[in-house]
């Protein structure tokens, strides 16, 4: 079965900390994406990176990194420098069963951010 | 400007008053999906469509209809709303089945 737990149910930062945001998954396909999603308090979701299973690099965008572990099966997210507008709520999210029709996006249950200034 | 569009974006009404909202994507996806996002339970999928005419059931299908019979568009039916429908839901699109999912701006539906 898979599933992604995200255990920090809520991270409370004042702007410019560094903040991690965990994310661990479980699967039984060598093949799978990880993705993060952003839901600021307007509520649509926002994409912000694919990761797929063969790829630990890490990467790097801005102010955001990822760092992607296979042998923890982890996938966390770390925001540097944080800003009020980094205030959201974040899921990480899970794409397996690459042979197996009608996979879902299976998502944790969000970590939500709050920095204040 | 490639997206996802969701209507109504908000929607009061009552028990068994039959409804839809609409789903519509101009990337030319294949893969449509709809979502809904309870406190709690994160996102959880209801029903997707891998192409024209070709739909099944996710994780939480009970209460819902769907139809595919254009490549844009999919929308989501309630044929009977009940209470506990009442909740956020999102429509999202890809490529394909492993591919970035895009999201709706979602659909705040009440159910009295």
């Amino acid at each position: 079965a898979q599933k992604v737990t995200q255990a920090q149910t809520e991270i409370s930062v004042v702007e410019k900390e560094d903040v991690t945001l965990d994310c661990v998954y479980e699967t039984r396909d060598t093949t799978y994406y990880l993705f993060w999603y952003k839901q600021p308090p307007s509520g649509e979701l926002v994409f912000l990176i694919r990761r797929n299973s063969f790829d630990e690099q890490n990467e790097i965008s801005g102010r955001y990194s990822w760092n992607f572990q296979k042998s923890t099966s982890s996938f966390n997210f770390t925001i540097t420098a944080s800003q009020v507008v980094d205030s959201a709520v974040y899921f990480c999210a899970l794409s397996a069963g690459l042979n197996q029709a009608g996979t879902a996006l299976i998502f944790g249950k969000g970590t939500t951010l709050s920095v204040s200034s | 400007e490639a997206q996802v569009t969701q209507n109504p974006r908000y929607l009061i009404t009552v028990t068994g008053k039959k409804l839809t909202v609409t789903c519509s994507q101009n990337m030319n996806h294949e893969y449509m999906s709809w979502y809904r996002q309870d406190p709690g339970l994160g996102l959880r999928q209801i029903y997707y469509s891998m192409n024209v005419e070709v739909t099944d059931k996710g994780d939480v299908p009970e209460g819902y209809k769907v139809s595919r019979k254009e490549k844009r568009n999919f929308p989501l039916i309630l044929e009977s709303p009940s209470p506990n429908q009442t909740s956020l839901y999102f429509c999202a699109s890809s490529a394909g089945e492993q591919e970035t999912q895009y999201f709706g701006p979602g659909t705040r539906l009440l159910v009295l």
